[in-house]
């Protein structure tokens, strides 16, 4: 069964400073998405990786994939309060299931 | 708005009683996605329909069932309800895998 781990899943962070969130997952897989969720909000796509090796940025948030050590990190530069929210990624594994990690809430202060 | 839309927004209602969530995908798409999300269980995969027919299955309990119809809109039907089955419940929609799914703004299920 494909499990999809996320580390850290709080992070307080102090704007301007930077960091970045992990995601883990269990099984082979091509596809890695990420997502921001708002408080009682729905799911916005971030980040689609498609291969290993993918590097995609926007704006402050840079992603990438491993697909070889089954990792992907969403990296945050000089963060701003704007991106306080939480952080998802999900992985298909190539079925069609999508399956999401812990998410991590990310609080940024100033 | 992600073009995936979602009725109703909120719904309340008492234990053992049934509800059905509506779900229109983005126009193309044929494959719908039915999400729950609870703060205990994160965000689990329900079902799948792909035009018409269901693909996958997930943690998707047999009080739970749903149906995507020939105009693509899909229908979770919600019955025996408990208090634990309270949670947002996200459609989500794609074209294909590799240009991402489309969530909607979900429905607030709270159960009484």
């Amino acid at each position: 069964e494909l499990k999809v781990e996320q580390n850290p899943l709080f992070l307080s962070m102090q704007e301007g400073k930077n960091y970045t969130i992990y995601c883990n997952y269990s099984t082979t897989s091509d596809r890695l998405y990420w997502y921001r969720q708002d408080p009682g909000k729905s799911l916005e796509s971030l980040f689609v990786l498609l291969s290993n090796g993918a590097v995609k940025q926007e704006g402050r948030l840079m992603a990438s994939l491993d697909t070889k050590a089954r990792l992907s990190t969403l990296h945050i530069t000089a963060a701003v309060h704007d991106l306080s929210a939480t952080y998802f990624c999900a992985v298909d594994m190539n079925t069609d299931k999508l399956i999401f990690g812990t998410g991590t809430r990310l609080q940024v202060f100033p | 708005d992600s073009g995936v839309t979602q009725t109703p927004k909120h719904l309340i209602t008492a234990t053992g009683q049934r509800v059905t969530l509506r779900c229109s995908p983005r126009s193309g798409d044929l494959s719908v996605y039915w999400y729950q999300q609870s703060l205990d269980q994160g965000l689990q995969f329900l079902i799948q329909y792909y035009n018409g027919e269901e693909r996958a299955k997930g943690n998707i309990l047999e009080r739970f069932s749903a149906q995507q119809f020939p105009d693509l809109h899909s229908e979770l039907n919600l019955s025996s309800l408990e208090l634990g089955d309270s949670a947002l419940y996200f459609c989500a929609s794609s074209v294909f895998q590799n240009y991402g799914y489309t969530f909607g703004s979900g429905t607030r299920l709270t159960v009484v």
